[in-house]
């Protein structure tokens, strides 16, 4: 049980384009979904938490307009980077958390590249 | 504020001797406390946690970890390692809930790789 999936697990797209990678709970109801960004050789940061139906809510230095974030169901948040840029080359991890627990559970990541 | 230290970039350990991955914590209140695996390019996966209760906590795949609340400590220990424990291990650390200030974020350590030798 409490498995997290993320689709794609890689992707490669131009400077200037838009990409979106979903994350979803296979097995149980995501009341909030939470987006981590890792660079090479570094912890994960946490991005935005985001509560089904509702704004998600970005940490600090994080711009919410490059960045969109969208809870429309109990098991679906997508992430959109928009105009994404070389600098946006990152791994992306997202984790989920069900109600009334206090566990996350986290994707496989992935991997974007922008060229 | 909450924070995590691993002081230790990487550990190198021979196969067979006993590893030790170091992880001091800072929290206000109790501190629930995680140990995570991930090998390239994968996610996390989830090793162990504590909340209460016993001061050693035994988790996946052979690994425990001891709370030392005096010393704010929650280390990651192995017997006997392998050469597929290989990987970077983060310990996080969250706050447990309030009633006042609701659900508390995740906070990472900067990870440790353990590189175990044949």
């Amino acid at each position: 049980g409490a498995v997290v999936s993320q689709h794609p697990s890689r992707v490669i797209c131009k400077s200037g384009t838009s990409v979106k990678i979903e994350c979803r709970s296979l097995d149980f109801q995501a009341t909030t979904m939470f987006w981590y960004r890792q660079f090479p050789k570094q912890s994960l940061m946490l991005m935005a938490t985001s509560n089904e139906g509702s704004k998600a809510t970005y940490e600090q230095g994080v711009e919410k307009d490059k960045f969109l974030i969208n809870h429309a169901s109990l098991t679906l948040s997508t992430l959109t980077v928009t105009s994404a840029h070389p600098e946006d080359s990152s791994f992306y991890i997202c984790s989920a958390r069900g109600p009334g627990s206090n566990e996350q559970y986290f994707g496989p990541g992935t991997r974007l590249t922008v060229t | 504020a909450q924070s995590v230290a691993q002081p230790e970039d990487q550990v190198n350990v021979a196969e067979g001797n006993p590893l030790t991955v170091k992880c001091t914590y800072s929290v206000s209140g109790n501190p629930y406390l995680f140990w995570y695996v991930q090998y390239p390019n994968r996610g996390l996966q989830f090793l162990l946690k504590y909340i209460t209760g016993d001061n050693l906590v035994k988790g996946s795949y052979g690994f425990e970890a001891e709370f030392n609340k005096s010393q704010t400590s929650f280390h990651l220990k192995k017997p006997s390692a392998l050469v597929s424990d290989s990987a970077l291990y983060f310990c996080a650390v969250r706050a447990l809930r309030h009633a006042n200030t609701g659900f508390q974020k995740l906070v990472f350590g900067t990870g440790t790789r353990l590189l175990v030798s044949p």
